[in-house]
Formats: C-alpha cells, sequence, structure tokens
C-alpha cells in the first residue's frame, strides 16, 4: 500500500489568498484526521471523519478553516482567507476504526504539507 | 492544562550511552497509549501501543513500558540511526492527545 498521500508537500502562498491541501487515506480505512503541527503548540488535531462524517471538528481555529471529504477515499483542508499565522506543517492520518477496540485503531501519517503564509 | 508531557524535551546521548524518555499523562479513562517517531519533513511512524499498567513492548533497541500515570521509553545502546522526535499520545475516545516530543540525538 502506498500509505497516506497528501499534495502538496510544500505550499508558499500570500495572506488573504486561498489555500487547498488534500489527502488521500490508505484503501480500505474508515477513519480520517487532519492534525497541525507547530513548534510551540505541537500536534494538534483539527478535525476527523469517520465513514466520511466529520465527528468533531472543535479543534478547527476558526471559520476561515473548514474540511470536506466527498468519498472514501480523498479529503481536503481549505484555509480561505489565509493569514500568517496559519504557517506550520499539516498532516492527514487515517485509521481502521473497528467498534469496542478503539486503542487498536492505529493512525497512520502523511509526508504532511509545509504550509508558509507570506 | 497539558494532559500529557513529555520529558526531556531534548536528549543528547553518545552512541551506546542508554537512557530513557518519560511520558506522563493525567487523562483518566485511558483506552490506549501510543508511541510515534518523526524524522524531520516526515509524519509521525507508528512504534507501539500499550493498552494497561504492567504492560511491556520492544522492537530492536526500543521497549516501552506503561504504569497509570506514565510510560517511559528506553533505549537501549543507541545509534545514531536512533536520532528523532518521539511522540506520545494517549486515546480516550476516537482521537489521539499528543505530547510535544522528545528530540534525540545520538552521537557516534
Amino acid at each position: 500500500d502506498a500509505g497516506v498521500i497528501q499534495s502538496p508537500r510544500h505550499e508558499v502562498t500570500e495572506m488573504g489568498q486561498e489555500v487547498t491541501l488534500r489527502c488521500k487515506p490508505i484503501s480500505g480505512h474508515n477513519s480520517l484526521f487532519w492534525y497541525r503541527q507547530t513548534m510551540m503548540r505541537g500536534l494538534e488535531l483539527l478535525i476527523y471523519f469517520n465513514n466520511n462524517v466529520p465527528i468533531d471538528d472543535s479543534g478547527m481555529p476558526e471559520d476561515r478553516f473548514s474540511a470536506k471529504m466527498p468519498n472514501a477515499s480523498f479529503s481536503t483542508l481549505k484555509i480561505q482567507p489565509s493569514e500568517p499565522r496559519d504557517s506550520a506543517v499539516y498532516f492527514c492520518a487515517s485509521s481502521l476504526r473497528t467498534s469496542g477496540e478503539l486503542a487498536k485503531n492505529i493512525q497512520y501519517f502523511g509526508a504532511g504539507t509545509r504550509l508558509s503564509v507570506l | 492544562e497539558d494532559q500529557v508531557t513529555q520529558s526531556p524535551e531534548a536528549l543528547r546521548l553518545q552512541e551506546g550511552e542508554s537512557s530513557s524518555l518519560n511520558c506522563s499523562y493525567t487523562v483518566s479513562g485511558l483506552r490506549g497509549l501510543f508511541w510515534y517517531r518523526q524524522d524531520p519533513g516526515k509524519g509521525p511512524e507508528f512504534l507501539f501501543t500499550l493498552y494497561s499498567a504492567g504492560e511491556e513492548k520492544e522492537k530492536e533497541r526500543l521497549k516501552a513500558t506503561l504504569t497509570k500515570k506514565e510510560s517511559f521509553l528506553h533505549i537501549t545502546a543507541p545509534k545514531p540511526e536512533d536520532s528523532a522526535t518521539y511522540l506520545c499520545a494517549v486515546q480516550i475516545n476516537t482521537p489521539l492527545v499528543f505530547g510535544k516530543g522528545t528530540r534525540l540525538s545520538v552521537i557516534a
């Protein structure tokens, strides 16, 4: 399996522009997670989906952020408008969620998208 | 208030010098504790899951242990290729809550 695939790997944009990050989870996985990593705050969960349905978006910093999962093999994280404080590495992860054994739902991460907002 | 605290933030070892990394947590209802390794420019890579106090797991030079309040990642006779950031995470429900990690440098 190719693992979780994220694109682009690097994104440089100017403040105010729209940014779209993409993720293809591991085939057969039914949970998908978006994280943001910074030196100050570490790895923070933004939103996660089960069976393509958003379950918890309490980590989304503000309305400028939105995420979609139109099907089991694709998800996007959009920032509009982008701001310099959004600069970070954004990770997507997927897992196979089995009922009754939540702790065995190992999350597998993509290589991340490094976003720089100037 | 941090639920997961890792220490030290950074650790520098000579090749062959064994040590331990600590992950302490304050959550209740722990379903699992995860250790990940992250190399620069890459995503976290899964190492271990521990489910209950007293459990231990090993992989090459790494051994993870779990008590009711903390987990240790023991590194025996480390090599330079063990240099990475090690992250621990706790699971209460589906999402993981990560600590900020320990940056390990192993010098030849």
